[in-house]
C-alpha cells in the first residue's frame, strides 16, 4: 500500500452539481498529479500541483480546478458535473526531485463518482 | 501525437508458464517508460520503469521489461506468471523534463491454474 489516501471512496451526484475530491500525499512528495479513469480505459491526466500552483494540465475543461495546500495535499473541483464525469479519480504523489523519483507515482485508491 | 498502445485487451496464460504484455509507444525525444498494476477497487502500483542503461529491467514480484528503442517497445514479461498476477497493466511513458505521464489504455491479464 502507498502513503496516498483519497476520500471520499465513492460518491453519487447529479448532473449539474459541483464535487470536491481530497487527496493526502505520500510523506515528502511535494508534487501531486490527478487522473481520470473512465471504464475501461487508461487514465487520462487531468491536471498537476507543485508548491500549491497548478504546473501542467491535460485536455479538460477549466471547470476541473485543484487547489493544492501547504502540506502537500490536495482537492480536485469539478463544476456543473456532466453524465460523462462518470469515472474512477486517481491522485497520484511523487517527488519534485528528479534523481530521486524518476517520473515514479504513488497512487491512492481513488475515487469512484457516478453522475445521473 | 504521443500515444501509448497496448495492442491487446486481454493475455490469457497457464500458472507456471512465461508472460508477455506487449506495449509501444509514439513519443519525441527519449521518454521514461513505466509498468504499473491495478487490482480490483484498488489505485495503480508502481512495477518498473526504464529510464536509460540495460535494455532489460527488473521490477517487483519477478517481472522485467524488455526496451527496444528501434521498435520503440517496452514489453512486460515474467519467466513463470502466477494465479496471484491476475491483474490489469498499464504501460505508460513520461517526457524527460515533462509533467504529462501518458498511460495505454490497458490490458487484463489472466493466469488460469
Amino acid at each position: 500500500e502507498t502513503g496516498v489516501t483519497q476520500s471520499p471512496t465513492h460518491l453519487i451526484k447529479t448532473r449539474g452539481q459541483q464535487v470536491t475530491l481530497r487527496c493526502s500525499s505520500q510523506s515528502g512528495h511535494n508534487t501531486v498529479s490527478w487522473y481520470q479513469q473512465a471504464l475501461g480505459q487508461g487514465p487520462q491526466f487531468i491536471f498537476q500541483y507543485y508548491r500549491e500552483e497548478e504546473n501542467g494540465r491535460g485536455n479538460f475543461p477549466p471547470r476541473f480546478s485543484g487547489l493544492q495546500f501547504p502540506n502537500y495535499s490536495s482537492e480536485l473541483n469539478v463544476n456543473a458535473l456532466e453524465l460523462d464525469d462518470s469515472a474512477l479519480y486517481l491522485c497520484a504523489s511523487s517527488s519534485r526531485l528528479e534523481r530521486e523519483a524518476m517520473g515514479v507515482q504513488y497512487f491512492g485508491p481513488g475515487t469512484r463518482l457516478t453522475v445521473t | 501525437a504521443q500515444s501509448v498502445a497496448q495492442p491487446e485487451d486481454q493475455v490469457n496464460v497457464a500458472e507456471g508458464n512465461p508472460l508477455t504484455v506487449k506495449c509501444t509507444y509514439s513519443v519525441s525525444g527519449n521518454p521514461y517508460l513505466f509498468w504499473y498494476v491495478q487490482y480490483p477497487n484498488r489505485g495503480l502500483q508502481f512495477l518498473l520503469k526504464y529510464i536509460t542503461g540495460d535494455n532489460l529491467v527488473k521490477g517487483s514480484y519477478g517481472f522485467e521489461a524488455e526496451f527496444n528503442k528501434s521498435q520503440t517497445s517496452f514489453h512486460l514479461k515474467k519467466p513463470s506468471a502466477l494465479v496471484s498476477d491476475s491483474a490489469l497493466y498499464f504501460c505508460a511513458v513520461r517526457l524527460t523534463g515533462g509533467f504529462k505521464t501518458i498511460f495505454g489504455a490497458g490490458t487484463r491479464l489472466f493466469v488460469k491454474a
